[in-house]
């Protein structure tokens, strides 16, 4: 019953590389987010998508494409992979218009190696 | 533009002690929220506190309290009788949101809290 799933935990991947990472929201959420979590633990947004639209696009370079076939789910495309891509990845969710005190809900992280 | 601070990377505290952790922002804005995250060893981001910013009352939740000095634009995180399962990188994120109604969150660089036995 997790409530969202990221798939896989772990990828390790050679540069030059193009990879995907799933993430699925069973909350009934309208809003999906991607953040990247550097070596030193910094979590800065990546992307946000309301219903199947890009809302936020925080200069993430354009090897790193969201892509959104239903509003349940947000897949994370990169591109070319470079050492640099190294992180953990969280998809998180939550409700638009809902009020501010509700936190979005993160995925258990998804940890990319580039070799 | 809103900013957060965590000014001390790593801490540690003997367990059943009291630690405090700091947390600082920056903003124009009136309307917002602040919260407290942990993430421990298993990656997971788990929602520990939150504080209105328009309520002068302290939020408290079991052992977890806060200080939240609006004025200061200080929101530290008081951890009473610590335990070992409080081992875990602590966030501090600031909640506000973008025109159209999305959320957006703006997350501190992180305290790395040891709970020693």
């Amino acid at each position: 019953d997790t409530a969202v799933s990221q798939t896989p935990k772990y990828l390790v991947t050679q540069m030059g590389n193009d990879k995907s990472i799933k993430c699925e929201q069973n909350l009934g959420h309208d809003t999906m987010y991607w953040y990247k979590q550097d070596s030193k633990k910094f979590l800065k947004i990546m992307f946000s998508y309301n219903n199947k639209e890009l809302i936020i696009n925080e200069t993430v370079p354009n090897r790193f494409s969201p892509k959104s076939p239903d509003k349940a789910h947000l897949n994370l495309h990169i591109n070319s992979l470079e050492l640099g891509d190294s992180a953990v990845y969280f998809c998180a969710s939550s409700q638009k218009d809902r009020p501010m005190n509700t936190e979005a809900f993160f995925g258990q992280g998804t940890r990319l190696t580039v070799v | 533009a809103q900013t957060v601070t965590q000014s001390q990377p790593e801490m540690s505290v003997q367990e059943a002690e009291t630690v405090t952790l700091s947390c600082t922002y920056d903003t124009s804005e009136n309307n917002y929220y602040l919260f407290w995250y942990k993430q421990p060893p298993s990656r997971q981001m788990i929602l520990v506190i939150r504080q209105e910013a328009y309520k002068q009352q302290n939020a408290t939740e079991n052992r977890f309290s806060v200080n939240f000095q609006k004025a200061a634009k200080s929101f530290s995180l008081k951890i009473s009788d610590s335990q070992l399962g409080d081992t875990a990188m602590y966030f501090c994120a600031f909640i506000s949101r973008y025109s159209g109604g999305y959320q957006k969150v703006t997350f501190g660089t992180g305290t790395k809290l040891q709970v020693i036995p």
